[in-house]
């Protein structure tokens, strides 16, 4: 089993609907969750980071951790054909340890 | 701007040639990262270092090796070893310590052999 959970998609929805990606992992160490966004072609980007559990929000975006569950979520409202890429759950541990990655979940947001 | 700049941007390979991937950035980062990433498989860790002059093996280190001589550089070859070396290439840079969580990317190098 891997320790981060991600559905590859693709996941395609119409300019302004509600997005919702997700993660799962089994490592009850991370206490530090991100996202990241990638273009086609292009090296990731950060999105958002949380630190444990709760929300965070971000204009159009929010992250949202629930450590009980070990699942993560990031919601994306009124969502933009620019939204379109590949979006990669991460986290780590605390201290010195490295980031592990989701597998990333393909969005297409059409006009 | 600080960042990290990746050359080049498409690299062919002939079968048995050894191809060397360059990683460079300006962000004063202590830790520097080589990942690959194919289609299904996400990212995968080739090698990581945490100074110069040291780096430790990721999780698909063979028929990869990697050099840190200066804190800026990390450059990747990828040698007649690796079977199967068509992927996207990505550098990464991070400061140390428990907010490490900040991954700074290249723009990657698409590796193709022919």
């Amino acid at each position: 089993q891997k320790e981060v959970e991600q559905d590859p998609g693709p996941l395609s929805v119409p300019e302004g609907a509600i997005v919702s990606l997700n993660c799962t992992y089994s490592n009850s160490a991370f206490q530090y969750f991100m996202w990241y966004r990638q273009y086609s072609r292009k090296g990731p980007e950060l999105l958002m980071y949380t630190y444990s559990s709760g929300n965070k929000e971000d204009g159009r975006f929010t992250a949202q951790v629930d450590k009980s569950s070990k699942y993560i979520s990031l919601f994306i409202r009124d969502s933009q054909p620019s939204d379109s890429a590949t979006y990669l759950c991460a986290m780590k541990a605390g201290g010195y340890q490295k980031v592990t990655f989701g597998t990333g979940t393909k969005l297409q947001v059409i006009p | 701007d600080g960042g990290i700049t990746q050359s080049p941007k498409y690299l062919f390979r002939k079968e048995g040639q050894n191809v060397t991937l360059s990683c460079e950035q300006n962000l004063n980062h202590d830790a520097m990262y080589w990942y690959r990433q194919d289609p299904g498989q996400g990212l995968r860790l080739i090698y990581y270092s945490q100074i110069v002059n040291d780096f430790q093996k990721g999780d698909i280190a063979e028929g990869y090796s990697v050099s840190r001589e200066k804190k800026e550089s990390f450059p990747l070859t990828v040698t007649s070893a690796q079977k199967n070396p068509t992927a996207f290439y990505l550098c990464a840079s991070s400061i140390m310590g428990p907010r490490n969580y900040g991954y700074t990317f290249g723009s990657g190098t698409r590796l193709t052999v022919v």
